[in-house]
This record gives C-alpha cells, sequence and structure tokens, in this order.
C-alpha cells in the first residue's frame, strides 16, 4: 500500500533560517515523490518532483530510498515561504493515483 | 492558471440536500482526479477517471458518486448531504496516470453544509 508521513503538523521558523520538512513513505515498489504547496486554501501547485531533481524558489529535495524520505529543504526562509506543503506520492507502474501526506504548515516569521 | 476549471466555487446547502461540482481538465488531458480537503482529514484522494472509465476509488463514500463524460469533463455528485462533508473538493488533471505525468490542480469548490 501506499502511505506517506508527514510527522509534523507545523514547522515554525524565522526569516533566513534553514528550513527542513519531512517526508517519509511506504511502497513496495520504485515511486514518484512529489512537493506540492498551497497558499491560504488555495489551489494546490506543484513545487518539485524527484525526477527532474530541480530546484524551485530555493527548495531542493533528494530521495532516500534507504531512509524511504523525500525531505524538502531550503537553506533561507522567506517570509512568503510561509504555505502548507504537501508531499505526494505515486506508483511508478500501470496506473496510479496521487496519495497526499497529512502536510505541514510552515509559517516564517520576520 | 493551472487550466483546470471548477465550478462553483463556492456553495452553501443544507443537510439532506444534494448537489454536482463540475470539474474541466486542462486541454488534453485525460485522467481526472477528485480529491477533499477538509479541516480535519486533510487531503483525501476520492476517485480517478481515465477517458470516461473509473481507473480507482478512495475514500469515496456510497452517498458519493461521479462521472467523466466522452467530452472529459468530470461531475461529482454529493448526496444525502451531512454536516461533515463540508470541505473543499478539488479536482485535478493528467495527461493520463500520476507516474510520469504531473497532475494539475484547480482552484477547488468550497462546500459548507448548513
Amino acid at each position: 500500500a501506499q502511505r506517506v508521513t508527514q510527522p509534523e503538523k507545523l514547522l515554525s521558523v524565522f526569516k533566513g533560517a534553514p528550513v527542513e520538512l519531512k517526508c517519509n513513505y511506504s511502497y513496495s515498489g520504485s515511486p514518484e515523490l512529489f512537493w506540492y504547496v498551497q497558499y491560504s486554501r488555495q489551489r494546490l501547485q506543484l513545487l518539485l518532483r524527484h525526477i527532474s531533481r530541480e530546484s524551485i524558489k530555493g527548495f531542493t529535495a533528494d530521495l532516500n530510498k534507504g531512509e524511504t524520505s523525500f525531505h524538502l529543504k531550503k537553506p533561507f526562509a522567506q517570509e512568503e515561504d510561509s504555505a502548507m506543503y504537501y508531499c505526494a506520492l505515486s506508483g511508478n507502474t500501470g496506473f496510479q493515483k496521487l496519495v497526499f501526506g497529512t502536510g505541514t504548515r510552515l509559517l516564517v516569521s520576520p | 492558471d493551472s487550466g483546470v476549471t471548477q465550478t462553483p466555487k463556492h456553495l452553501i446547502t443544507a443537510t439532506g440536500q444534494r448537489v454536482t461540482l463540475r470539474c474541466s481538465p486542462r486541454s488534453g488531458d485525460l485522467s481526472v482526479y477528485w480529491y477533499q480537503q477538509s479541516l480535519d482529514q486533510g487531503l483525501q484522494f476520492l476517485i480517478q477517471y481515465y477517458n470516461g472509465e473509473e481507473r480507482a476509488k478512495g475514500n469515496i463514500l456510497e452517498r458519493f458518486s461521479a462521472q467523466q463524460f466522452p467530452d472529459l469533463h468530470s461531475e461529482l455528485n454529493l448526496s444525502s448531504l451531512e454536516l461533515g462533508d463540508s470541505a473543499l473538493y478539488f479536482c485535478a488533471s493528467s495527461a493520463q496516470g500520476a507516474n510520469g505525468n504531473t497532475i494539475y490542480f484547480g482552484e477547488g469548490s468550497w462546500l459548507t453544509v448548513v
């Protein structure tokens, strides 16, 4: 079964501090991992996906298959980063759906 | 703008009523997904359609049903509404399945049951 765990409901940091949003997953095959961001109950926007290995808005995430993790990191948080962040997973064979974690609210204070 | 359109944006209705939420996927996308986002349950996958056929089912109640039409738009029907059905309902679309394809979300339909 597919499962995504985000252990922190809220992460509060000061502007300029490093940020790490944790995500662990459970999947028997090779997963595809994503991070989505949601500002103020608006639509979810794709932030990044592990297969593209890109950096968006200064955020990066590395898939660690040994630890089954896909933590989201940013070296210097900005106030505009305050939002809900969802880690999501899909399998990579057959016809897959996207399963989300419960989300972490990031609050960046000035 | 993700290209996924949902209507209505806001809806207030009474318990016991029935509502229909509509979704138009991005041009060319064959897959449509429905998600429910509530304060206590987080983001829950409801159902997925691909080119008119149901492909995956999640935590969708029997009071809820969905379909995807030949023009690829989709409708989510919610009946015998209860207070707990109040939530933000998202539609999303992708070219095919979630694997290897980016899923784009609409802005959601806010449903309030009073």
